[in-house]
């Protein structure tokens, strides 16, 4: 069964320090695999997404993803940490089929950022 | 063009009640999937449905729950006889092609329905 790890539940880094957040999944076929971030009370807001091709994905606020397939990884990367970047992550998986498109995600990581 | 519109935000109801949960996909997304966020966890999938058709429902509970996304209105998530632990947060997201099979394509989230039940 496809499945998603975020392996670290909490990360504190200061701002303007660099960080990064792990993904690893699990998927038989090739993976769809997304970053979403979601502030407290709201929605999820995509941050970026790698279907195929160039495995260093661009993604909106800063961030930049890396697949690595040999190591099933997904990492998300900052250079330099904002306040505002304080928020909680989500990686995920999507699982397709004829009948589904649904999205499986990982248990998040919720991210501090220090003054 | 407007998001994804889940109303209401918050929503209170007491243990044996009825909780109906509204979300409007964004203009011209045919495609609605509803997530359900327990706290501290990710979320979990649990409806995919098209216009008229629930096309995945593998994430449902077996009992209380339905869904329905007709013709015209938006999609309804119904829980039937809430109980404490169906306290959650319910996210709705839609998408203009199925899945996420193309690079153009996107599921939307909307801001989520809080249900605390008391």
């Amino acid at each position: 069964a496809q499945s998603v790890t975020q392996p670290d539940i909490h990360i504190t880094v200061s701002e303007g320090a660099s960080l990064e957040l792990r993904c690893n999944y699990s998927y038989g076929a090739t993976p769809y695999l997304f970053w979403y971030v979601q502030s407290p009370g709201q929605g999820l807001q995509l941050l970026l997404k790698y279907f195929s091709g160039d495995t260093l994905v661009q993604g909106i606020k800063g961030f930049e993803a890396e697949f690595k397939r040999s190591q099933s990884s997904f990492n998300l990367r900052k250079p330099s940490v904002h306040w505002s970047d304080a928020a909680e992550y989500f990686c995920a998986v999507a699982q397709f089929s004829s009948n589904t498109g649904k999205l499986i995600f990982g248990q998040g990581t919720t991210l501090q950022v220090k003054p | 063009n407007a998001g994804v519109m889940q109303n209401p935000r918050h929503l209170v109801r007491r243990r044996g009640q009825e909780a109906r949960l509204r979300c409007s996909p964004m203009k011209g997304h045919s495609h609605v999937y509803w997530y359900r966020q327990l706290p501290e966890e990710g979320l979990k999938f649990m409806v995919y449905l098209q216009k008229e058709n629930i096309i995945d429902e593998s994430g449902m509970p077996k009992e209380r729950f339905s869904a329905e996304f007709p013709k015209e209105g938006p999609s309804i998530l119904r829980i039937q006889q809430v109980v404490r632990g169906d306290s959650a947060a319910y996210f709705c997201a839609s998408s203009l092609l199925p899945g996420q099979s193309t690079k153009d394509t996107e599921a939307f989230f909307g801001q989520g329905t809080r249900l605390t039940v008391v």
